[in-house]
């Protein structure tokens, strides 16, 4: 079995400043693992997946994610928060025999002037 | 340009009515699948295909029937029997199923309400 939980349902940073959207995972086998962004009334978009290479995962505009299998950990970051930032974000994961994904509960990101 | 395509974008549905949701996707993907999505909440699986005229039950499947007569297309029924339709509707595919290191592809999402 597995799950993600994604820590903070909502998260509200100034722009310019760092942000840090939290979200722990289990899985019985080394999993796949998806951040995907979602602007209001539009689908969801990939930001960056983990597959086993490098822990340190660079996305799309300037996010990234640490994975740590010790932690069960997948938090994403980004250095300095745009106002185009503000979204609802998901953690995902996928297991590594073929079953269904799962997705996190999501974290509302606000960025305030 | 490939991609998904969902229509229509906004749809009213009256009380007992069936309404069929469209998804067609480019990119020859295997797999499709069908989420629905509520207010604050996260997206919950409703169905899904692994290939061309196969579907199961995702883990909210009464009440919505699918048919996955083509490749490319995916097409929702929300029936009478669905008490509560009103929801953001949202279509993804992914290369294949099996292969769990690849992401899914979204269409730009169906709203439906009940009027």
């Amino acid at each position: 079995a597995q799950s993600v939980t994604q820590l903070d349902s909502h998260v509200s940073v100034s722009e310019g400043t760092p942000v840090l959207l939290r979200c722990n995972y289990s899985s019985s086998y080394s999993p796949s693992l998806f951040w995907y962004v979602q602007h209001p009334n539009k689908g969801l978009q990939l930001l960056l997946k983990y597959t086993s290479a490098a822990t340190l995962v660079k996305g799309i505009n300037g996010f990234e994610a640490e994975f740590k299998k010790s932690e069960t950990s997948f938090h994403l970051t980004k250095p300095s928060a745009h106002m185009s930032d503000a979204a609802e974000y998901f953690c995902v994961v996928n297991p590594t025999n073929a079953g269904k994904s799962t997705f996190g509960d999501g974290t509302t990101l606000t960025v305030k002037p | 340009d490939g991609g998904i395509t969902q229509s229509p974008k906004y749809l009213f549905r009256k009380e007992g009515q069936n309404v069929t949701l469209s998804c067609e996707q480019n990119l020859n993907h295997d797999a499709m699948y069908w989420y629905r999505q509520d207010p604050g909440q996260g997206l919950r699986l409703i169905y899904y295909s692994q290939i061309v005229n196969d579907f199961q039950k995702g883990d909210i499947a009464e009440g919505y029937s699918v048919s996955r007569e083509k490749k490319e297309s995916f097409p929702l029924t929300v029936t009478s029997a669905q008490k509560n339709p009103t929801a953001f509707y949202l279509c993804a595919s992914s290369i294949q199923m099996a292969v769990s290191n690849t992401e899914a592809f979204f269409g730009q999402g169906t709203r439906l309400t009940v009027v």
